[in-house]
């Protein structure tokens, strides 16, 4: 079946480090991509997309590029903020209208 | 604030009770999903709606059950309650293309459970 999979946490890094989590899929077709973000005490908040191979998703300042050849949707910023401490699931919507999310990767930022 | 309301927010009962968490969609949007979240962090899916219509079914327990009302509103039953249903429980509202999932999900804040 459809599954999403994630590098393992937790990830400590310092300020203004570049950052990246990997994400990698198994689906059949072609899935939409997803990022979600969930700050500490909140929901899960959408934080970016890509509906097609090659489609570059970003939002304050995180990048992901849906790589077809690789299957994966790897979560990119070139310099993180101590507010960027939170954990990041990678989701897929699959051919069968599924919305699958990955375990999530916690991210810690040290000042 | 994502426009999706759960309540309550925090909720501790005892072992063999029922809880009942409500949920509101944002305005508009017509299907409600519901996701159990463990301390370890990992998202669990246990169940959708669609316009009142079960539409999707994941990892709910017989113990749970879930209903839409006709103003859309959704309620997640759970009952006979052990301490392993501790955990945090989120609503999530979607954008629909007509029947469609958009894979675009406006979550809640969540209603945490501590079952003693």
């Amino acid at each position: 079946g459809d599954s999403v999979t994630q590098m393992e946490g937790p990830v400590t890094l310092s300020e203004e480090a570049f950052l990246t989590i990997n994400c990698t899929y198994t689906a059949t077709g072609y899935p939409s991509l997803f990022w979600y973000v969930q700050y500490p005490g909140e929901g899960l908040q959408l934080l970016l997309k890509a509906t097609k191979a090659d489609d570059k998703g970003s939002n304050k300042g995180f990048e992901a590029t849906y790589r077809k050849e690789t299957t994966s949707f790897h979560l990119e910023k070139g310099s993180v903020q101590v507010s960027d401490s939170a954990v990041y699931f990678c989701a897929l919507l699959s051919s069968a209208s599924k919305i699958i999310f990955g375990s999530g990767t916690r991210l810690s930022i040290r000042p | 604030d994502s426009g999706v309301t759960q309540t309550p927010k925090h909720l501790i009962t005892a072992t063999g009770q029922r809880v009942t968490l409500r949920c509101s969609p944002r305005s508009g949007d017509l299907s409600v999903y519901w996701y159990q979240q463990s301390l370890d962090q990992g998202l669990q899916f246990l169940i959708q709606y669609y316009n009142g219509e079960e539409r999707a079914k994941g990892n709910i327990l017989e113990r749970f059950s879930a209903q839409q009302f006709p103003d859309l509103h959704s309620e997640l039953n759970l009952s006979s309650l052990e301490l392993g249903d501790s955990a945090l429980y989120f609503c999530a509202s979607s954008v629909t293309s007509g029947r469609a999932n958009t894979g675009e999900l406006f979550f809640g804040e969540g209603s945490r459970l501590t079952v003693l």
